[in-house]
């Protein structure tokens, strides 16, 4: 069975401390990882695909890279408006059946 | 070009109901999929519609059903609602298979009491 975990569940930083997020997989035939940005009462708001181990993209203070079994989302000097839950998706089709397989996302709190 | 908008907003119905929810894709995108959203959890697959067809579903019973229609907006039913359907249930929209990329709705909270 497909399979993302997220980790941690919840990261609380300072304004201009910057981390990683992390996002290790198991999809079978994957043939893309998203990442999603999402604020409460919210629609997943798309940030990233990554389609082949060592890609990497970047978008403002954000930077998301890929390897076989994981995938990480670095936030270089967060700021307030950074705090977000960020997902991280699987996707993959089996047979005609393509869909996205998500984590539950690792809340992010920026405090000034 | 508008995005994925979806109706109602938010929606409260008692176990054993019936619902209908809608969703609009996006300008120029062709396949629909809804997930189904729990409190503090990420958003499980329901199922896809590329072209008015069926061409992918997770495991949700049958009584979870859609539609897509012509103009590739769709609809989702739920039937005999139980407490545990209580989620925010999102519309993606995508062109093709949604290997590019997926646009998401705001949802629709739905509670069952």
């Amino acid at each position: 069975e497909d399979q993302v975990t997220q980790s941690p569940e919840a990261l609380r930083l300072q304004e201009g401390e910057s981390s990683s997020l992390n996002c290790s997989y198991t999809v079978s035939g994957l043939r893309g990882l998203f990442w999603y940005r999402q604020d409460p009462g919210k629609g997943p708001e798309f940030l990233f695909t990554l389609y082949s181990a060592g890609e990497e993209k970047e978008k403002e203070r954000l930077k998301a890279t890929l390897t076989k079994k994981e995938s990480f989302l670095h936030i270089t000097a967060p700021k307030p408006e950074d705090s977000a839950t960020y997902l991280c998706a699987g996707f993959n089709s089996g047979g005609s059946n393509y869909k996205l397989t998500f984590g539950k996302g690792t809340l992010l709190t920026v405090n000034p | 070009e508008t995005g994925v908008t979806q109706s109602p907003t938010h929606l409260i119905k008692t176990r054993g109901q019936q619902v209908t929810l809608r969703c609009s894709s996006q300008s120029g995108h062709n396949t629909v999929s809804w997930y189904q959203q729990a409190l503090g959890q990420g958003p499980q697959f329901i199922f896809q519609y590329y072209r008015e067809e069926e061409n992918g579903r997770g495991n949700f019973p049958p009584r979870f059903s859609g539609l897509q229609f012509p103009n590739y907006s769709s609809e989702l039913n739920v039937n005999a609602l139980e407490l545990d359907d209580s989620a925010l249930y999102l519309c993606a929209s995508s062109r093709g298979t949604g290997l590019y990329g997926y646009t998401f709705g705001s949802g629709t909270r739905l509670t069952v009491v």
